[in-house]
């Protein structure tokens, strides 16, 4: 079964660029999804198949993949950008998504 | 707009059957580019994938959750639900039914989300 590993925690100034990990032995093959979870919200799908943005997210939020890391880069951090962010994708070989632990960003 | 509503009791006894369902609007669960998923959050903690059910009806689950959890569909009501057997203290989470969108062969993304149900398991 795939694992996402993701750091548990990220903290980075306002007007900085953070950088949120996603691990996996698999991730080179597969497309990865970002989401973003503010407190007491439901997810929200941020980035699709790799590096696309979903409608609305603003231009600071880009995502990429290399070897068997992908990464989510917030730049021009924003106090409003304080969430948990989570990576996932799908584990075909055994039919199921699988989600990242999930990262804490906290704007300093 | 799709829109995607979990119901069901807040709070289920030890041992008992817990059952969720998800009423979809502004989309269909028969739809050939969609799959219909729930996913659960214990309090403080990360995501959970839970299973899906495709266009088809075809179910499919996590391989760390036990044979306890069954999701089934309903094209009349356009609705899709859980039903968690046995439940322990364990299986209290904030409940999400979500869409996820097919592109290819590929599951893609979960494009929309309920606002999630709180379940507490107690005795």
């Amino acid at each position: 079964s795939n694992v996402l590993t993701q750091p548990p925690s990220v903290s980075e100034a306002p007007g900085k660029t953070a950088r949120i990990t996603c691990g996996g032995d698999n991730i080179g093959s597969k497309s990865v999804h970002w989401y973003q979870q503010k407190p007491g919200q439901a997810p929200v799908l941020f980035i699709s198949y790799n590096t696309n943005r979903a409608s609305g997210i603003p231009q600071r939020f880009s995502a990429s993949k290399s070897g068997n890391t992908a990464t989510l880069t917030i730049s021009r951090v924003e106090a409003g950008d304080e969430a948990d962010y989570y990576c996932h994708m799908w584990d075909s070989g055994a039919d199921h998504g699988v989600f990242g632990g999930g990262t804490k960003l906290t704007v300093l | 707009q799709v829109h995607l509503q979990e119901s069901g009791p807040g709070l289920v006894k030890t041992s008992q059957t817990l059952s969720l369902t998800c009423t979809v609007a502004g989309g269909s669960i028969s739809s050939v580019d969609h799959y219909w998923t729930w996913v659960r959050q214990p309090p403080g903690k990360g995501l959970e994938w839970i299973g899906y059910i495709s266009d088809t009806g075809s179910t499919s689950y996590s391989p760390s959750l036990e044979s306890r959890f069954t999701i089934s569909g309903d094209t009349s009501q356009n609705q899709f639900s859980l039903k968690v057997t046995s439940v322990t203290a364990a299986d209290t989470a904030v409940y999400y039914c979500a869409r996820g969108h097919y592109s290819g062969h590929d599951h893609g993304p979960l494009d929309y989300w309920g606002q999630g149900t709180l379940v507490t398991v107690s005795s």
